[in-house]
């Protein structure tokens, strides 16, 4: 398996623009994860889905970000529109169901730049 | 260590000397450890993790130590070498049946020749 894969790993935006982030989790995972990682903050988790329904979407900053996962291969972080302060390296990460283990394999992530 | 601001705690170490990377953690439910190392322009890499009906736990050149009285977690690196050098971070599974990670601000760790 080639790991979760992340697409784009850089984008650059002007603020106001729309990005959407995109990620495939490993097959058979059901766990899919959504964090932000930024020097201030370190690692923040957004949002979380099992078996394609989100779970706790309590970390989403607000509602300029919205995250779907219209199938168990493939999620999208979408941030409409984008500002400054989104700037970060956006990661996605899958876990295997319960009693697997519950640790968590990152994609590279996506590195977002808003000008 | 936990981090302020901007800036990460570092820990420098000679390269074949032992490395001890401490993480406080903040959630007395939190029932299961894990040790992430990340490196430049990479996601964070599972390193080794531990359940807290244990107190250690040993992999390959790392150990992990955990302290529910103190809830204090260290990882301990022997024989550090140069591809060791990266951010370490501890994270804690919280959230019940949930199964989200809470992770630290992370630790800086260079080796030196």
């Amino acid at each position: 398996d080639a790991g979760v894969i992340q697409s784009p790993r850089h984008e650059v935006t002007e603020m106001g623009q729309e990005v959407t982030l995109r990620c495939k989790p490993i097959s058979g995972h059901d766990y899919l994860f959504w964090y932000r990682q930024t020097m201030m903050r370190g690692l923040e988790l957004l949002i979380y889905f099992n078996n394609n329904v989100p779970i706790d979407d309590s970390g989403m900053p607000e509602d300029r970000f919205s995250a779907k996962m219209p199938n168990a291969s493939f999620s999208t972080l979408k941030i409409q529109p984008s500002e400054p302060r989104d700037s970060a390296v956006y990661f996605c990460a899958s876990s295997p169901r319960p009693g697997l283990g519950t640790e968590a394999f990152f994609g590279q992530g996506t590195r977002l730049t808003v000008v | 260590g936990e981090s302020v601001g901007l800036h990460l705690p570092t820990l420098s170490v000679q390269e074949g000397d032992n490395s001890i990377i401490n993480c406080a953690y903040s959630n007395s439910a939190s029932d299961y450890f894990i040790w992430y190392k990340q490196e430049s322009g990479k996601g964070p890499q599972f390193i080794i993790d531990i359940r807290s009906n244990m107190d250690k736990r040993q992999g390959q050149r790392v150990t992990v130590l955990l302290n529910k009285t103190v809830k204090h977690l260290s990882l301990q690196i022997a024989a550090t070498q140069p591809g060791d050098s990266a951010v370490y971070f501890c994270a804690e599974k919280t959230g019940g049946s949930g199964y989200a990670l809470n992770f630290g601000k992370g630790t800086s760790l260079l080796v030196t020749p």
